[in-house]
């Protein structure tokens, strides 16, 4: 089945490393995503990684992946106030490519 | 290039109208995606097009439909409102939606409200 499972909520200082966990179900998930929705807008794409790949760097973001436990991670590093929003995991299954399975979301603080 | 847009931003119903909401995808790109964002069910996948052509549909009624047209800009109509499709409704373009290194790119939503 498809299911993507994430933590409610995140609060960090301003200035530290943020990590926001997501596990999914579907192992034959291609693409992995993130995305960033700030309050009364859409979903900005935050940075995506393939499925054969472990790790992906992009300035202050990483994304690890471990597909054995179908275990993804996005750490931000450093973190500003302007990161504060919910951030939402993503899958997209190969028999089911045409769509995006979307986690809850986790919302993030980030605390002066 | 100019993001996906979609009009109106803000629409307040009532029970039994109906709705049309419109979307225009990034240029070039031909795949349309609509999305549902409520805070009970999340965000659900409502039904994709192609080249004019609905290719997937998710687990919705039928009140629920859409098209596309040649320019691939999409609308998606919602008939006979009930209050549950209160929502924030988002719009995804991909260049062919379903290529091995596709990306959903998403509009700004469009945030119905039924009285």
């Amino acid at each position: 089945g498809e299911d993507v499972e994430q933590s409610l909520f995140l609060s960090v200082r301003e200035g530290d490393s943020s990590v926001i966990n997501c596990t999914y179900t579907d192992s034959s998930s291609t693409y992995l995503y993130w995305y960033k929705q700030e309050p009364g807008a859409g979903l900005q794409l935050l940075t995506y990684i393939f499925s054969n790949m472990d790790m992906k760097q992009d300035q202050r973001l990483t994304v690890l992946l471990n597909k054995k436990d179908k275990h993804l991670s996005l750490r931000i590093a450093d973190t500003q106030t302007g990161d504060s929003a919910i951030y939402f995991c993503a899958e997209r299954p190969m028999d089911s490519s045409y769509k995006l399975i979307f986690g809850s979301g986790t919302r993030l603080l980030v605390r002066p | 290039k100019a993001g996906v847009t979609q009009t109106p931003r803000y629409l307040i119903k009532t029970r039994g109208q109906q709705v049309t909401l419109s979307c225009s995808p990034i240029s070039g790109h031909r795949s349309v995606s609509w999305y549902q964002q409520t805070p009970g069910q999340g965000l659900q996948f409502l039904f994709e097009y192609f080249s004019e052509t609905q290719r997937n549909k998710g687990n919705f009624p039928g009140r629920f439909s859409g098209r596309q047209f040649s320019n691939s800009r999409s609308e998606m109509n919602v008939s006979t409102l009930e209050l549950g499709d209160s929502a924030l409704y988002l719009c995804a373009s991909s260049l062919l939606g379903t290529g091995r290194e596709e990306t959903q790119y998403f509009g700004p939503g469009t945030r119905l409200l039924v009285l």
